[in-house]
């Protein structure tokens, strides 16, 4: 079965700093993964996806993932922080077994300090 | 275009009384799925509704069962509630004809958030 494990349950940085979430996968046939924000008190906004196209994944609001298969990892990243990115980052990853279902990870809270 | 919609948005219930949730796909969408997200935890999967069936189910037991309607829309119904059900239920809807379907997109709605006394 497929999984994703992310690292940190909380990342801190300042207003302007490199962000990067950290998520490792796995998974027995080729994934499709994603990346998703959850703001409080709403639903989960899709980031980004990877669906085997490139490996380089540009999503909204500045982020972008790096999928590495040698490593397994799904790395999300955005070069400068803004207060408005603070909110809780889910990795996922599909479990295609006829229908879509997604596998997710038990996601990291990004705090951002002015 | 409105998204998904969930209702209610929040409720309260005790141990062994029995829930309703309800969700209105984005419009376009056929397929109605349901996770559970606990507190500081990642959303399970807990079914997924196609043509009114359910069409796969995760790792819940049988208090949890589902409808969905000839409208799309879809209900998520607890009996005999736990405290350990007290999470908040997110709706996700996604078209069967959008493609490659392990690369398809959920939209999520807000979320019911149930607590349970």
């Amino acid at each position: 079965a497929q999984s994703v494990t992310q690292l940190g349950s909380h990342v801190s940085v300042s207003e302007g700093a490199l962000v990067l979430l950290r998520c490792n996968y796995s998974s027995s046939v080729p994934p499709y993964l994603f990346w998703y924000v959850q703001y409080p008190n709403q639903g989960l906004q899709l980031l980004l996806k990877y669906t085997s196209a490139a490996t380089l994944v540009k999503g909204i609001n500045g982020f972008e993932a790096e999928f590495k298969k040698s490593e397994t990892s799904f790395h999300l990243t955005k070069p400068s922080a803004h207060m408005r990115d603070a909110a809780e980052y889910f990795c996922a990853v599909s479990e295609y077994t006829g229908f879509q279902k997604l596998v997710f990870g038990t996601g990291t809270r990004l705090l951002v300090s002015p | 275009d409105a998204g998904v919609t969930q209702s209610p948005t929040h409720l309260i219930k005790t141990r062994g009384q029995q829930v309703t949730l309800r969700c209105s796909p984005k419009s376009g969408h056929d397929t109605v799925s349901w996770y559970q997200q606990a507190l500081g935890q990642g959303p399970q999967f807990i079914f997924q509704y196609y043509e009114e069936e359910e069409r796969q189910r995760g790792n819940f037991p049988d208090r949890f069962s589902g409808h969905q309607f000839p409208n799309y829309s879809s209900e998520l119904n607890v009996n005999a509630l736990l405290l350990g059900d007290s999470a908040l239920y997110l709706c996700a809807s996604s078209s069967a004809g959008q493609g490659s379907a392990g690369a398809n997109v959920l939209t999520f709605g807000a979320g019911s958030r149930l607590t349970v006394l």
